[in-house]
């Protein structure tokens, strides 16, 4: 069946680049997304990327993906302690809505 | 102005009891949906709506019953509330790829 997974905890300093890893088993998936969940709040949605591309760059945020390996990143350049919170990797077929989730990355940011 | 917006935000009541959640979106969306949350933060989708019509319903138990009176609402409705239906319901709204969500009612089963 279908599966994603990641890693649970990641740590980084203030002003460093974090990097969140997912890996996934539908080969099918046409979309992939990360969302953050800041503590107590819902699901804000960072980016997306289709499964026909292997990068993404939005400001601070860069998406990878190895479609070979069914494997997708996400970058925060130069992260700040705002940026402390869950992220979660899902994808989707070509209705997006229907999501499937990861275990999500609790992303820690020390000063 | 809230996008996609669950009431309550909070939700304690006793085993047995009936509840139900409401969810609203303004953002003119044809599909709704239910997730939900455990304690682990791990997220499943429970149910979808396509402009009122039931498309999934992920093997959830049949005390838990969506009801859509237009497409602008998903409301969920739990019967018998059992300890194990303690979690952080989600509702959430897409029309094409980006879905968005609500901020969620932590439902506590005492």
């Amino acid at each position: 069946g279908e599966d994603v997974e990641q890693s649970l905890f990641l740590s980084v300093r203030e002003g460093d680049s974090s990097v969140i890893n997912c890996t996934y088993t539908d080969s099918s998936s046409t979309y992939l997304y990360w969302y953050k969940q800041e503590p107590g709040a819902g699901l804000q949605l960072l980016t997306y990327i289709f499964s026909n591309m292997d990068m993404k760059q939005d400001q601070r945020l860069t998406v990878l993906l190895n479609k070979k390996d069914k494997h997708l990143s996400l970058r925060i350049a130069d992260t700040q302690t705002g940026d402390s919170a869950i992220y979660f990797c899902a994808e989707s077929g070509n209705q997006g809505g229907k999501l499937i989730f990861g275990q999500g990355t609790e992303l820690s940011v020390k000063p | 102005d809230t996008a996609v917006s669950q009431t309550p935000k909070y939700l304690v009541t006793q085993m047995g009891n009936d509840k139900s959640i409401k969810c609203e979106q303004n953002l003119g969306h044809d599909t709704m949906y239910w997730y939900k949350q455990d304690s682990k933060k791990f997220l499943k989708i429970m149910f979808s709506y396509n402009n009122k019509e039931l498309i999934i319903n992920e093997t959830v138990p049949n005390r838990f019953s969506p009801k859509s009176p237009d497409k602008a609402h998903l409301n969920l409705h739990i019967n018998s509330l059992e300890l194990g239906d303690s979690a952080v319901y989600f509702c959430a709204s897409s029309q094409g790829v980006e879905a968005f969500f609500g901020q969620g009612t932590r439902l506590t089963v005492v």
